[in-house]
């Protein structure tokens, strides 16, 4: 396990369509969190799982976004009805449990809604 | 909640010279300060952290400071590289946050050779 992995890297839609992001998490991890991305700025919390319990949510999640971790382990972002404002990058992120400390990227999964 | 400010936005120095980036956050309650470099295309990674019960903490030529009663930290190169040319942020978490970082916009750094 060399990292957080995520998949896809890039992803063009139709605006109106369904996606679906997928996160693998650093193994011992069990803490994720989805963030996302626009050009030239910092990245937003949308997010948070405890193992496979959702603990917090930004109001930046519309009712079109839903995330799981059903086994505490990977977790799934899907986006339903897209619309080109949802155009980002979908950064997954883990850390151990324990104080707050490092959070470990992955490379993004950059969504694009023509 | 918590709001981070980050300064400049933009940062262009001279090779060996050093740069300074700046931010400020909102809420007092606010214990943990860590700093990513994100290169273009790539995944945002720690640089250096920083946490409430100490002024200072230097690694190599990174440095970061921290004033708890302004506010504010800030980010120190020296010696500057061209491959410390990428996009810093300062992010901020409290104790309740569970580890969610709020994130400053960025800092490009341009270090001319």
């Amino acid at each position: 396990d060399t990292g957080v992995s995520q998949d896809p890297r890039h992803k063009i839609t139709k605006r109106g369509q369904n996606v679906t992001f997928r996160c693998d998490p650093i193994s011992e991890h069990n803490r994720l969190y989805w963030y996302r991305q626009t050009l030239g700025q910092g990245p937003e919390f949308l997010t948070y799982f405890q193992n496979e319990a959702q603990l917090e949510k930004s109001r930046l999640l519309s009712d079109r976004f839903s995330a799981e971790r059903p086994k505490g382990s990977f977790s799934t972002l899907e986006i339903q009805r897209t619309e080109q404002g949802d155009s980002a990058m979908y950064l997954c992120a883990s850390s151990p449990a324990g104080a707050t400390g490092e959070l470990f990227f992955g490379e993004g999964s950059r969504l694009t809604v023509l | 909640g918590e709001n981070v400010e980050q300064h400049p936005s933009t940062l262009s120095v001279q090779e060996g010279d050093s740069a300074v980036i700046k931010c400020t956050y909102s809420d007092s309650a606010s214990n943990y300060f860590p700093w990513y470099k994100q290169e273009l295309g790539k995944r945002p990674q720690l640089i250096i952290d920083i946490r409430s019960n100490v002024g200072e903490k230097k690694d190599q030529r990174i440095a970061v400071t921290l004033n708890k009663t302004a506010k504010h930290f800030s980010l120190h190169i020296t010696e500057t590289q061209p491959e410390d040319s990428a996009v810093y942020f300062c992010a901020a978490s409290s104790p309740g946050s569970q580890g969610n970082l709020i994130f400053g916009k960025g800092t490009k750094l341009s270090v001319k050779p």
